[in-house]
């Protein structure tokens, strides 16, 4: 069983649409979860972080942690055709080594 | 700030030559690096940790004397695949963490696309 599982998709959305990303993992130790997004041939950037539970938002994104379920999310709002990427989450027992998903594709449509 | 350059983006080399390439901090020091491997459509796989003046420490499976990473200073480490062949072909990310976690997490470097030819 991988530590962490992602649906790979693709998922295809209508601009505006709101996207739910998901992960779920199997350690209950990890601490540390983030979520990335990386474009074509690009390196991830780092678009949410949290430490352990609870939700945190950013402008459009929100991330969500339910360590009781081992699930992790990431939504978003009002989804623009610049949000088309591979979204990573990643995740971490202490915050150094990271375990990652292995990325949603997401397509919205103009 | 918390920027990752990582160079060459592209390399194409023969099968049994030797490629190094670049990871360095550019505005922060980073005492520690990650390297990473990404296959397409899969996830990336930590390879090794670079730590500055020791030794690297390389996860199971991946062979130390075939992926040398020096790490010379507090921004720059370097991976050098050795003995290239085409099954080396991946696209190759380093990470480095800028600050305490959170502020910026691991930024990434924009990668390296190796083919081996």
């Amino acid at each position: 069983q991988k530590e962490v599982e992602q649906d790979p998709g693709p998922l295809s959305v209508p601009e505006g649409a709101i996207v739910s990303l998901n992960c779920t993992y199997s350690n209950s130790a990890f601490q540390y979860f983030m979520w990335y997004r990386q474009y074509s041939r690009k390196g991830p950037e780092l678009l949410m972080y949290t430490y352990s539970s609870g939700n945190k938002e950013d402008g459009r994104f929100t991330a969500q942690v339910d360590k009781s379920s081992k699930y992790i999310s990431l939504f978003i709002r009002d989804s623009q055709p610049s949000d088309s990427a591979t979204y990573l989450c990643a995740m971490s027992f202490t915050g150094n080594q990271f375990y990652f998903g292995t990325g949603t594709s997401l397509t919205v449509i103009p | 700030g918390a920027v990752v350059s990582q160079h060459p983006s592209r390399v194409i080399c023969k099968s049994g030559t030797s490629v190094k390439i670049e990871c360095r901090s550019l505005d922060f020091q980073a005492t520690t690096m990650f390297w990473y491997r990404q296959f397409p459509k899969q996830s990336l796989m930590l390879m090794a940790t670079s730590n500055e003046g020791s030794k690297a420490t390389y996860e199971q499976g991946v062979e130390k004397d075939k992926f040398l990473i020096n790490h010379a200073s507090l921004t720059l480490s370097t991976l050098t695949v050795t003995s290239a062949h085409p099954e080396d072909s991946s696209f190759y990310i380093c990470s480095a963490r800028a600050g305490g976690f959170g502020e910026y997490g691991y930024t990434f470097g924009s990668g390296t696309r190796l083919t081996v030819v």
